[in-house]
């Protein structure tokens, strides 16, 4: 099956800094990626919808100048988190939709800390 | 609008049990289904999937039968190992014509012991 990587898989980072976390899709192009965030014990919360050369689509209640996303390529898509505060502790997780847009393929998560 | 609805968990069994996640939907169109698991502190892995009714997907021993008349995506398994223990989510999307985006049930967590 198709191949998304997740950079980094752990992070940790002081309060008011900004963190950038990659999603790749590593044998497939992907137009269309998504960011999820999941609380412990909680099912997948969609955040946005990446497209690539597009801005992103938020999910209601998503900040979108706290959580910025970028896919400037077939195979990128960025979520960086602005100035970080503690409540944006989270496990994140990218994926995307594969060439037949029938599956979405998913990255490792991301476990971010903000201290 | 779409929607999944998976059992409460956890569920706890022993080794070797026979394992039942239900699983249901609603959908506004035709869409795939799909299970995923996820092991402790690791994204989604893909663990079957079926696109059309009366498909069977199956993998690692897990199999779910797609039932468009009772609209529902049963998870089964013959006999659980401790390995087995994590987070299944049941999930659809629904294309073509509807949303691509796949739309998650809130997961089951699995415990086996031995």
């Amino acid at each position: 099956g198709a191949v998304v990587s997740q950079h980094p898989s752990w992070v940790i980072c002081k309060s008011g800094t900004s963190v950038k976390i990659e999603c790749r899709s590593l044998d497939f192009q992907a137009t269309t990626m998504f960011w999820y965030r999941q609380f412990p014990k909680q099912s997948l919360m969609l955040m946005a919808t990446s497209n690539e050369g597009s801005k992103a689509t938020y999910e209601q209640g998503v900040e979108k100048d706290k959580f910025l996303i970028n896919h400037a390529s077939l195979t990128l898509s960025t979520l960086t988190v602005t100035s970080a505060h503690p409540e944006d502790s989270s496990f994140y997780i990218c994926s995307a939709l594969g060439t037949e847009n029938t599956e979405a393929f998913f990255g490792q998560g991301t476990r971010l800390t903000v201290v | 609008g779409n929607s999944v609805t998976q059992m409460e968990g956890p569920v706890t069994l022993s080794e070797e049990a026979f394992l039942t996640i239900n699983c249901t939907y609603t959908a506004t169109g035709y869409p795939s289904l799909f299970w995923y698991v996820q092991y402790p502190g690791e994204g989604l892995q893909l663990l079957l999937k079926a696109t059309k009714a009366d498909d069977k997907g199956s993998n690692k021993g897990f199999e779910a039968t797609y039932r468009k008349e009772t609209t529902s995506f049963h998870l089964e398994k013959g006999s659980v190992q401790v390995s087995d223990s994590a987070v299944y989510f049941c999930a659809l999307s629904d294309p073509p014509g509807g949303s691509y985006i796949p739309t998650f049930g809130r997961g089951t967590s699995l415990i086996v012991h031995p």
